[in-house]
This record gives structure tokens, C-alpha cells and sequence, in this order.
């Protein structure tokens, strides 16, 4: 079956506190990006991966890393997690030059920094 | 600043009438338009696309409707079914290749049985 996999779907954790929240998808997808949903702000882009070891910012970036060594995994990385990073977060993906915009999303990971 | 703006958070509809998901932008550069359908604990889905080429495009009971010159779509859904209760996304990007999405806020449809 097709899919994208997070990991953890839910998670607490007190500030300051290293986690990643892993994201592995299984259609050879070339385009993976991590969303995150907030109230009143809808979804909005923190970073994305053209491809393997080429990643870039997005809309907000700030206090997250991501890497891309291997084409199906995608991890998004807090090194120092905020209480404003309390997030509902969504990877998506997607084949590079396929439909523009429909992408695959996993069934997301909720976090809360304490 | 909201480039995609979705002002109505949330609607009820009967069951069996039409349902209106409204959107508005600003970036006139946006270039491909999408609707997601999302329900709780599970991700977006893709639900119907349009370019900006077209002014409407239908698939089954979904039709989404593109007026450029007032930077508005919408998303018509006749005859509404309980199952469409979710979370619609509006969502815009600059075209072809460009797999960045700049989602709206999302609208909250609830079907009346």
C-alpha cells in the first residue's frame, strides 16, 4: 500500500529536549516537505527536499533541521524544542515533475512542548 | 502576510443541497489551485485541481470554479453527503514543477443529515 509513515503520532516533551519525528514514504517519491498546522494559520511549509541531500527552507523554518541521506526518509529535526513549536506536524510527498501540488501526506504527528 | 485566504472557518449544509467552499488570493503569479479534504487524525487529501487556464474543472459531485480576475475559487459539492463532513484546504502554487503549496486556513463543513 502506498503510503507515508510518521513517527510518533502523538508526543510530549518538555523543553529543550532533542526529538525527531521520522517520516519514511514508499513510492520512490523524488519531492518530500514538512508542514505544520496551527489554528487560524492553516498549513504552512518548513522545509522540503527536492531530492537526496538537497533540502531547503520554507516558510518557517526557524528551530527545526531536516535531513535527506536516503530517498525514502525525510526526518524532522528539533534540536531545542520551544513551547511555540506545539504543533500538529504533516510530511508530505510527492514524484518531482508529477502533478504540481498533489502531494501524499502522512497522517501526521502531534506534538507538545511542556 | 496570507497570501490564500479562506474567510469563512466554518459551514453547515443539509444533506442533499449544495455546498460552497469560498477562496480568495492575492499572488497573482499563483498558477495551479487545489482543494484538500481532510478528516480528524488522519492527513490532507487530495481532492480536485484546476490551472489557471481553465475556469472550471468537475469531477463527479466536486467542481471547482476559478475567476483570475478576482483571484477567487470556489469548490461546489451537489448533492452534499454526511461523508463530506471534513476540513477543506484551499491551496495555490506557482505552476507546474513547483511543488511548493501555500495553503488557506481551512473551511469546516459539517453536513446536516
Amino acid at each position: 500500500e502506498a503510503q507515508v509513515t510518521q513517527n510518533p503520532r502523538y508526543l510530549i516533551t518538555v523543553t529543550g529536549k532533542k526529538l525527531t519525528v521520522t517520516c519514511s514514504q514508499n513510492m520512490n517519491h523524488e519531492y518530500m516537505s514538512w508542514y505544520r498546522q496551527d489554528p487560524g494559520l492553516g498549513l504552512r511549509q518548513i522545509y522540503y527536499s527536492m531530492n537526496v541531500e538537497v533540502t531547503d527552507k520554507g516558510d518557517v523554518p526557524e528551530g527545526y533541521k531536516v535531513s535527506r541521506k536516503e530517498k525514502r526518509n525525510f526526518p524532522l529535526i528539533l534540536e531545542s524544542p520551544s513551547p511555540n513549536q506545539t504543533s500538529l506536524y504533516f510530511c508530505a510527498s510527492n514524484l518531482a515533475g508529477g502533478r504540481a501540488g498533489e502531494l501524499f501526506f502522512g497522517e501526521g504527528s502531534r506534538l507538545t512542548v511542556l | 502576510d496570507q497570501q490564500v485566504k479562506q474567510n469563512s472557518p466554518s459551514l453547515s449544509v443539509q444533506e442533499g443541497r449544495i455546498s460552497i467552499l469560498n477562496c480568495d488570493y492575492t499572488n497573482s503569479m499563483f498558477d495551479y489551485f487545489l482543494w484538500y479534504k481532510k478528516y480528524p487524525a488522519e492527513g490532507p487529501t487530495f481532492l480536485i485541481s484546476i490551472s489557471s487556464i481553465k475556469d472550471k474543472n468537475e469531477d463527479g459531485r466536486f467542481t471547482v470554479f476559478l475567476n483570475k480576475s478576482a483571484k477567487h475559487l470556489s469548490l461546489h459539492i451537489v448533492p452534499s453527503q454526511p461523508g463530506d463532513s471534513a476540513v477543506y484546504f484551499c491551496a495555490a502554487s506557482l505552476g507546474s514543477g513547483n511543488e511548493k503549496l501555500t495553503f488557506g486556513t481551512g473551511t469546516r463543513l459539517t453536513i446536516i443529515p
